[in-house]
């Protein structure tokens, strides 16, 4: 089955401090990966993606992330973690071809604490 | 500069009643989406619309029905609202080739 796990329901780490937010998923086809933030009482805004290519993805906002084929994982870093940063962040999945459809992880809460 | 738009940002229903809730994008794209949130589930996909005219269902479809009557619109209709239905509802759109979503800002449902 198609699926897409965050396993950190919530983080909270220290202004400055580095994160990594964790995401794993289950896809038959070659997958397009991203990740997603949203913060309170909007919509969802994209951080990166990665759909071929070198593995390591840039995005907005100084995130960035790590394609692994073989640990099925597209985790989502950033050196120095801003006040501002605090949010939820969804990991998601699709596929070439495949009329767009996303899956979205369970998704993780970051507190930032000063 | 608008973007993907939804009505109304808020509702409030009673069991039974009927509504329906609008998106319209104004970026010219091919599919649209409509999704709900709810804690801890992440987004389930309700339906979407690859193009104007045609409709399909997502993860969780039951209860809900969708028009694509033009390409920039993409309406979500409850024609008997349940308790269950009590989320928030995003809808998105985006190019057949690029994969990203452009979300809207949500609608959130209350129903009572």
């Amino acid at each position: 089955a198609q699926s897409v796990t965050q396993p950190d329901i919530h983080i909270t780490v220290s202004e400055g401090a580095s994160l990594e937010l964790r995401c794993n998923y289950s896809y038959g086809a070659t997958p397009y990966l991203f990740w997603y933030v949203q913060s309170p009482g909007q919509g969802l805004q994209l951080l990166l993606k990665y759909f071929s290519g070198d593995t390591l993805v840039q995005g907005i906002k100084g995130f960035e992330a790590e394609f692994k084929r073989s640990q099925s994982s597209f985790n989502l870093r950033k050196p120095s973690v801003h006040w501002s940063d605090a949010a939820e962040y969804f990991c998601a999945v699709g596929a070439v071809g495949n009329t767009g459809k996303l899956i979205f992880g369970q998704g993780t809460t970051l507190q930032v604490k000063p | 500069n608008a973007g993907v738009t939804q009505t109304p940002k808020f509702r409030v229903l009673k069991t039974g009643q009927s509504m329906t809730l609008l998106c319209a994008q104004d970026m010219n794209h091919e599919y649209m989406y409509w999704y709900r949130q709810d804690p801890g589930m992440g987004l389930r996909l309700i339906h979407y619309s690859v193009g104007e005219g045609t409709t399909a269902k997502g993860e969780v479809p039951d209860g809900y029905n969708v028009s694509r009557l033009k390409k920039q619109n993409f309406l979500l209709g409850l024609e008997s609202a349940a308790p269950s239905q009590t989320s928030v509802y995003f809808c998105a759109s985006s190019r057949i080739t690029t994969g990203e979503l452009f979300f809207g800002e949500g609608s959130r449902l209350t129903v009572l």
